[in-house]
């Protein structure tokens, strides 16, 4: 098992429509969650982080953190074209020894 | 001004030379990291440094060596690159203490004929 899990996609979905990215996670220690967002050949920029369970919002942007089934979830409403990109779900490593472990990212296509 | 940055932004290079890739950042944080990005393996950790004197291997540091200059400056070097070292690397910062957030330089791309 992987120590961070996302469906590779590509997740299609039409201007307008809410994105929803998964995220799970095997070190049940894990503290800290991120959500980074890659555009093809750029570097991740971050957009989201979750430190306690439940949901943040933050403009378009709600990420949900549930660590009894480890797991985190990004939403994005009113999906546009410009948000078409590679989504990367971090976690921090065992023992919060300020590695990040990273997923493999998960691809969102925008069509408008 | 990028708060990291990488140089230099593209590298093409033969099997057996020896590569330095650079990491400079005006952050002010304390912890750098190198990761390697191939498509479909996601961001590998190669190395990562705490501070000046604290150097560690990541996952992925075989064929690799680095050197934490300064505070600002962290360097990533291949000894003898090989094909299989083709990839787009970053370099990234955080804070510590309770932070955990990284952000990342713009990356290199590069190629090892």
């Amino acid at each position: 098992q992987k120590e961070v899990e996302q469906n590779s996609g590509p997740l299609s979905v039409p201007e307008g429509a809410i994105a929803s990215l998964n995220c799970t996670y095997s070190d049940r220690g894990s503290q800290s969650f991120f959500w980074y967002r890659q555009y093809s050949g750029k570097s991740p920029e971050l957009i989201m982080f979750i430190y306690s369970n439940g949901d943040k919002e933050d403009g378009r942007f709600t990420a949900q953190l549930n660590k009894a089934s480890q797991y985190v979830s990004l939403l994005i409403r009113d999906s546009q074209p410009s948000d078409s990109a590679t989504y990367l779900c971090a976690v921090n490593g065992p023992s919060n020894t300020g590695k990040l472990i990273f997923g493999q990212g998960t691809t969102l296509q925008v069509k408008p | 001004d990028a708060d990291v940055t990488q140089t230099p932004r593209n590298r093409i290079t033969k099997t057996g030379k020896r590569i330095m890739l650079e990491c400079s950042q005006t952050k002010g944080h304390d912890r750098m990291y190198w990761y390697r990005q191939d498509p479909g393996l996601g961001l590998r950790l190669i190395y990562y440094s705490f501070d000046v004197k604290d150097i560690n291997k990541g996952e992925i540091s075989d064929g690799y060596s680095v050197s934490r200059q300064a505070q600002a400056k962290f360097s990533l070097s291949l000894e003898s690159a090989i094909p299989n070292q083709t990839a787009l690397y970053f370099c990234a910062t955080s804070a510590g203490g309770s932070s955990h957030e990284q952000f990342f330089g713009p990356g290199t791309r590069l190629t090892v004929l």
